[in-house]
């Protein structure tokens, strides 16, 4: 079973909602990230916090906002959603301390904008 | 640039075949790390594997091995008596020491599909 949990797993919402997605671990990684995958496509990075800091935005639209509010956990805040944003969205984290750590991934959330 | 690449899209086998699914990497580091990754129909990265690139020691793992190899840059892995529960995407990824992040550079997936 994998040790960082997300929530929700399956999230339908419309283009004016605003919906949050949840991430959480508890291996003591200080490194977390959000990937976003399309349909028969490898994921790609979208933000990266280090010791709970935004230290990479790959070029996000801001209707994609993360947060760090601890080192446990991460989130990411949808508004005005499109529907070319749906997709599954893999939340992930490494250790800090050293290099090379392998990057563990959560389950992920299929998120559908309709 | 960095860039990995997997030739095969799909794969099809019968159960108990073995398999071969190859990883093809380019870098100008000199140190990095590489990953295979498997996903099911769920959705989750399952870590199978990582290797640094200055141990070329071939691994095995049950039914699962795997062929590291600078001199082609390939990192193939290879499943022996595939199971129908073997069926999945898996990728391979390479990851530099140096990098900002520990950004993961994705191949686009071998689909593997294991018919009983």
């Amino acid at each position: 079973d994998t040790e960082v949990t997300q929530t929700p797993k399956h999230l339908v919402m419309g283009m004016t909602n605003k919906k949050s997605l949840k991430c959480e671990q508890h291996m003591g990684h200080r490194a977390m990230y959000w990937y976003k995958q399309k349909a028969k496509k490898p994921p790609e990075l979208m933000f990266v916090y280090s010791y709970e800091k935004l230290s990479i935005n790959e070029s996000v639209p801001s209707r994609f906002s993360p947060e760090c509010p601890n080192s446990s956990l991460l989130n990411l805040h949808l508004h005005a959603l499109q529907p070319e944003d749906s997709a599954l969205y893999l939340c992930a984290s490494k250790q800090l301390e050293r290099s090379g750590n392998t990057i563990y991934f959560g389950e992920g959330s299929w998120l559908t904008v309709v | 640039a960095q860039k990995v690449t997997q030739a095969q899209t799909e794969i099809s086998v019968v159960e108990k075949e073995d398999v071969t699914l190859d990883c093809v990497y380019e870098t100008r580091d000199t140190t990095y790390y590489l990953f295979w990754y498997k996903q099911p129909p769920s959705g989750e990265l399952v870590f199978l594997i990582r290797r640094n690139s200055f141990d070329e020691q071939n691994e095995i793992s049950g039914r699962y091995s795997w062929n590291f190899q600078k001199s082609t840059s390939s990192f193939n892995f290879t499943i022996t008596a595939s199971q129908v529960v073997d069926s999945a995407v898996y990728f391979c990824a390479l990851r530099l020491l140096y990098n900002q992040g520990g950004k993961l550079i994705f191949g686009q997936g071998t689909e593997l599909s294991v018919k009983p």
